[in-house]
């Protein structure tokens, strides 16, 4: 049973141009949740989805950054011209039922040049 | 101090010692779990403890919670070179789902 996939595991971007960051949750899970975490801190919450709909983007800055969770396929966590400030790890985690165990994908480290 | 908080931030110890973290939240919460992340890696699940227990046992893990001084403790026994990483605490805060919010971690070092 594959963990949590993330991809890619490293970014690296100009500034202005777009991130796309993917993560398919565990088998049979439908909770995912996408945190960021800046050097030497700990995980900040971004946003909850289940399939088909967010459900609390409340950590998420309201411009440049977006997610979805489509029916098929993997969740994208997507950032538009972006910018020196948004270097920094992103890692996706999923649940089977909400307010259950939260199992880590490997993350993606996003560099902004 | 913000919800989720440890202490100390950093530990070192000798390889066979036992290392106490200990994590301070705020508001009520569902449960609270602990992850482990190794330098530049991504968190491994250590153990999830809810509101209505007090103690829970996983190999050399022990976990404690108290609800009333909203407080837990991470007790690693006979640590080794291999525990050596950063712990972190997560909280619900009560919410109706597992939006998690993380404190700064502890960073443990074992020397061998």
């Amino acid at each position: 049973n594959a963990g949590v996939m993330q991809n890619p595991r490293h970014l690296v971007r100009r500034r202005g141009q777009e991130a796309r960051l993917r993560c398919s949750p565990m088998k049979g899970h439908s909770h995912v949740y996408w945190y960021r975490q800046l050097p030497e801190e700990g995980l900040k919450f971004m946003v909850y989805l289940q399939k088909e709909n967010i459900i609390d983007e409340s950590g998420m800055p309201k411009e440049r950054f977006s997610a979805e969770f489509p029916k098929e396929g993997p969740s994208i966590l997507r950032i538009q011209q972006v910018v020196r400030g948004d270097s920094a790890a992103y890692f996706c985690a999923s649940s089977l039922l909400d307010r259950d165990t939260q199992y880590f994908g490997p993350g993606t480290r996003l560099t902004v040049l | 101090s913000q919800q989720g908080e440890e202490d100390p931030q950093a530990l070192s110890i000798q390889e066979g010692e036992n290392a106490t973290m200990n994590c301070s939240y705020k508001t009520s919460i569902n449960n609270l779990q602990w992850y482990r992340q190794n330098s530049g890696r991504g968190l491994v699940h250590l153990i999830l403890i809810r509101s209505n227990e007090r103690e829970k046992h996983s190999g050399r893990l022990r976990v404690t919670l108290d609800t009333s001084k909203k407080s837990s403790s991470l007790l690693i026994t006979a640590s080794r070179a291999a525990d050596t990483a950063s712990y972190f605490c997560a909280t619900d805060g009560g919410a109706s789902y597992g939006k998690l919010t993380f404190g700064q971690g502890t960073i443990l070092t074992v020397h061998p």
